[in-house]
């Protein structure tokens, strides 16, 4: 079946340990986005890749960085991680800009 | 303007009963509207959507209607069943510029 897989599924890092996190899809879609989610809130969208093209979130902390070296990867590298950045972190594919996203199972953070 | 307002924040219903979600927006720039159904320590899957120029989507026992003059839509699952025990999240996209403005959710639990 077509999807997206997201690696490891936990991660626990200690504060200022940097950590990445792993994002691949078998869908061939062209965009693939990061989403940080906390506790009873819905998804926020950390960045975005148009193809190669990078999109970063206004309020997205320079903490967080993203790279997509081809179609089916993408990965979320945060520098130093601190107390705040605990979180589930989805990873979304959609054809286009504007279609139906597709998440993957998410990778839950904890910072020690 | 980019909102999208969701009712209620959590819900319970007994079996068999109907449990309908609301949504609001004002962007009449938004062409695609999305739900979601997140489970506990999973990624969000995607529902059923429905685009303006319908009324009503029906897929199963899940119904979305759509109030296009009031800039409102909402969630019927019809017959609830105690699997059906979630997070809904609805959403909205402009079609262009793709990012989903999600809703801020409702904890949806159907008691046996």
């Amino acid at each position: 079946d077509a999807m997206v897989i997201q690696n490891p599924r936990y991660q626990v890092t200690q504060f200022g340990k940097p950590v990445t996190l792993s994002c691949s899809q078998t869908l061939n879609h062209n965009v693939m986005y990061w989403y940080q989610q906390k506790s009873s809130q819905a998804p926020k969208l950390l960045f975005h890749y148009y193809d190669k093209d990078f999109n970063n979130e206004a309020d997205t902390p320079d903490n967080f960085q993203s790279r997509r070296p081809n179609t089916s990867f993408c990965f979320l590298d945060i520098r130093s991680p601190g107390l705040g950045d605990a979180a589930m972190y989805l990873c979304a594919t959609s054809s286009w800009r504007g279609q139906e996203q597709y998440f993957g199972p998410g990778t839950r953070l904890t910072v020690l | 303007q980019q909102q999208v307002k969701q009712s209620p924040q959590s819900l319970i219903v007994q079996k068999g009963g109907i449990s309908i979600i609301n949504c609001a927006y004002e962007n009449t720039a938004f062409d695609y509207f999305p739900w979601y159904q997140q489970f506990p320590g999973k990624g969000p899957a995607l529902l059923i959507a429905i685009r303006p120029d319908v009324s009503e989507k029906k897929e199963g026992r899940f119904t979305i209607s759509f109030n296009k003059s009031a800039k409102q839509f909402s969630l019927h699952i019809m017959d609830s069943q105690p699997g059906d025990s979630a997070t809904y999240f609805c959403a909205a996209i402009v079609n262009q510029g793709g990012k989903l403005i999600f809703g801020q959710g409702t904890e949806l639990s159907v008691k046996p």
